[in-house]
Parts: structure tokens; sequence; C-alpha cells
């Protein structure tokens, strides 16, 4: 079944620490985005892809980066959690001309 | 730049009542507008969404949602609401082929019993 996966589902990590969080998508979709999430609050585009070897920084400025060699799969990383990035982090995807996303169930960080 | 505002942060409906929930939007031309559901701890799951064409659109679990041009507003509406009803709502838009969705701030929907 077409669908988009995120890993972990919950990770609580200590300051410092190096972190991926995973996303992969078998809906056969080129574009790819993360949003990231605080607690009652709206989603905001921290980074999105166009396809293999494509990546872009979204509205909200993050110290997160993200890497594309493969369609399928586009993991975010943090070289150096903080506090202050403990959030829920939300992948998606689309088809290249289609606006309509699809997401993935969603990573909570908790960075102490 | 696009934006979003739902003007209800919170919203308490009883069972079997009626929902309308707000979503105003501002972008200078007709974007394509969406409306998704979060349960807790849960992604986004999208409800409908408008492209073009007939205004009143149908989506799943008997939402409906009708975009207004002239009131630059896309509510989401539902004739008797369910206890399963209960979560997050948010309203988007896309300017189309583009980078990703702006969203709303979000509706938390409650229903009483």
């Amino acid at each position: 079944e077409a669908d988009i996966y995120q890993t972990p589902r919950y990770l609580v990590i200590g300051t410092g620490k190096k972190i991926t969080l995973e996303c992969s998508q078998t809906m056969g979709h080129d574009k790819m985005y993360w949003y990231q999430q605080d607690p009652g609050m709206e989603l905001h585009l921290i980074h999105y892809s166009y396809g293999v070897n494509s990546t872009e920084k979204g509205d909200l400025s993050s110290e997160s980066t993200v890497s594309r060699i493969r369609t399928e799969h586009f993991p975010l990383t943090l070289e150096s959690a903080r506090p202050s990035h403990t959030s829920q982090y939300l992948c998606a995807s689309s088809e290249y001309l289609g606006p309509e996303a699809f997401f993935g169930q969603g990573t909570r960080l908790t960075v102490v | 730049a696009q934006s979003v505002t739902q003007p209800d942060i919170h919203i308490t409906v009883s069972e079997g009542a009626s929902l309308e929930l707000r979503c105003n939007y501002s972008y200078g031309a007709t974007p394509y507008l969406f409306w998704y559901v979060q349960s807790p701890g849960q992604g986004l799951q999208l409800l409908l969404k408008y492209f073009s064409g007939d205004t009143l659109v149908q989506g799943i679990k008997g939402f409906e949602a009708e975009f207004k041009r002239s009131q630059s507003s896309f509510n989401l509406r539902k004739p008797s609401v369910h206890w399963s009803d209960a979560a997050e709502y948010f309203c988007a838009v896309s300017p189309g082929g583009a980078d990703g969705l702006t969203f709303g701030k979000g509706t938390h929907l409650i229903i009483q019993p």
C-alpha cells in the first residue's frame, strides 16, 4: 500500500547529540517536505525537495539539514540537538505538479 | 505571500449538532485550498480540497466546504458531528505547483456528549 513512513515516532535525546529523523514514501512522489509543529501551533515548512539532489529551505529557518539521494527517502538531520529543537516534525510528499500533500505520522522529538 | 486565518482557536459542539469551522485566506489569485484533520499524536489527514469548479466540495467523513471568492473564505461544515470528530483542524493554501502549503493556526474541536 502506498504510504509515507516516519521513524522514530517518538525520540527523547540529550543535548548535543546528533540525530536523524527518517522519512520514506512509497507514493512515487517527486516532491517531499518537512514541517515543524510546536504544541498547539500551526505547521511551518522548514525544508522541501523537488527530487533527487534537490533541497531547499522553507519559510521557517531551521538548524536542521536534509538530503535527497533517493527519490523515496528524505532524512532530516540535527548535528547537535538542543532543547529549542523540541517539537513535532512532519514529513509529507506530493506529486510534482500537484499541490496536494500526504503526511506521515510525525516524529515527536524531545531534547533534554 | 499567502496567509491563512482560522479565527476560532477552540470550538465546542454537542454531539449530533452541526459544525462550521471558519477559514479565510489572503492571496492574490485563487489558490488551491485544503482542510486537514489531526488527531492527537498523529499526522495530518486530508479531508477535502478545492482546486477549481464547483465551489461546494465534498470530503471524507461527511465533511464539506464551500469556497467563496468574494469573502476569501473556505469554511468547513458537517451537518451532524460525532464524538470521533474531536481533533485539530487545519486549513491550508497553496499557490499551486509550488513550494509547500501555508497553514492556519488550527481550530481545536471539542465534542460534548
